[in-house]
């Protein structure tokens, strides 16, 4: 079955400074990889995902992810940290099995010092 | 298309109490998911449906949990006798199944305490 490691609940960045959230997973087979975003008291917003294709992967606010196979990651990051980028993020894996059901890390809480 | 919309935002209950939430999924979606998240945990999947058909069911859903689909279109979730460890965010996810893996959208989830 497929699982997903996130390190560190919560991540405290400076405005401007690099955002690095880590994400580890595993499957059995080749994975589809997400990484979703979720503020205060509201659902998840897709941030970008890798199926197939190059491993690096660009998605909305700036944010981009590697999916390198040899270290089972796929780490999420961003050059500069806006302060709007507080809020939860979520690592997830599917397994192109039919259900596509998503398997989440426990998340990372992101906080912007200014 | 408005999204996934799930009512009620927010429901408190007394244990001991029956609540049923609903889901309305994007209007052409074929699959809808149930995620339950709990504080300071990712979310955890609990039951899919194609169409009007239930098709996987965590070992997550006990017997006080139901789900239905009756129409292919909204789901209903109803949480039978709750019991105060029920409380929690239930997210609802929908997604159309035709292309590659594409993207499930969720709902702003139904916040659920029981007292």
């Amino acid at each position: 079955a497929q699982s997903v490691t996130q390190l560190g609940s919560h991540v405290s960045v400076s405005e401007g400074a690099l955002v690095l959230l880590r994400c580890n997973y595993s499957s059995s087979v080749p994975p589809y990889l997400f990484w979703y975003v979720q503020y205060p008291n509201q659902g998840l917003q897709l941030l970008l995902k890798y199926t197939t294709g190059a491993t690096l992967v660009k998605g909305i606010n700036g944010f981009e992810a590697e999916f390198k196979k040899s270290e089972t990651s796929f780490h999420l990051t961003k050059p500069s940290a806006h302060m709007s980028d507080a809020a939860e993020y979520f690592c997830a894996v599917s397994e192109f099995d039919g259900n596509n059901r998503l398997a989440f890390g426990k998340g990372n809480q992101v906080v912007v010092i200014p | 298309d408005t999204g996934v919309s799930q009512n009620p935002r927010h429901k408190i209950t007394k244990r001991g109490q029956n609540v049923t939430f609903r889901c309305d999924p994007i209007s052409e979606h074929n699959r809808l998911y149930w995620y339950r998240q709990t504080l300071g945990q990712g979310p955890e999947f609990l039951t899919y449906f194609q169409n009007e058909a239930q098709l996987e069911k965590s070992r997550l859903l006990s017997d006080r949990f139901s789900a239905e689909r009756p129409k292919g279109s909204f789901s209903t979730l109803e949480i039978q006798r709750t019991e105060q460890g029920d409380s929690a965010m239930y997210l609802c996810a929908s997604r159309q199944t035709t292309g590659e893996n594409t993207e499930a959208f969720f709902g702003q989830g139904t916040r659920l305490t029981v007292v």
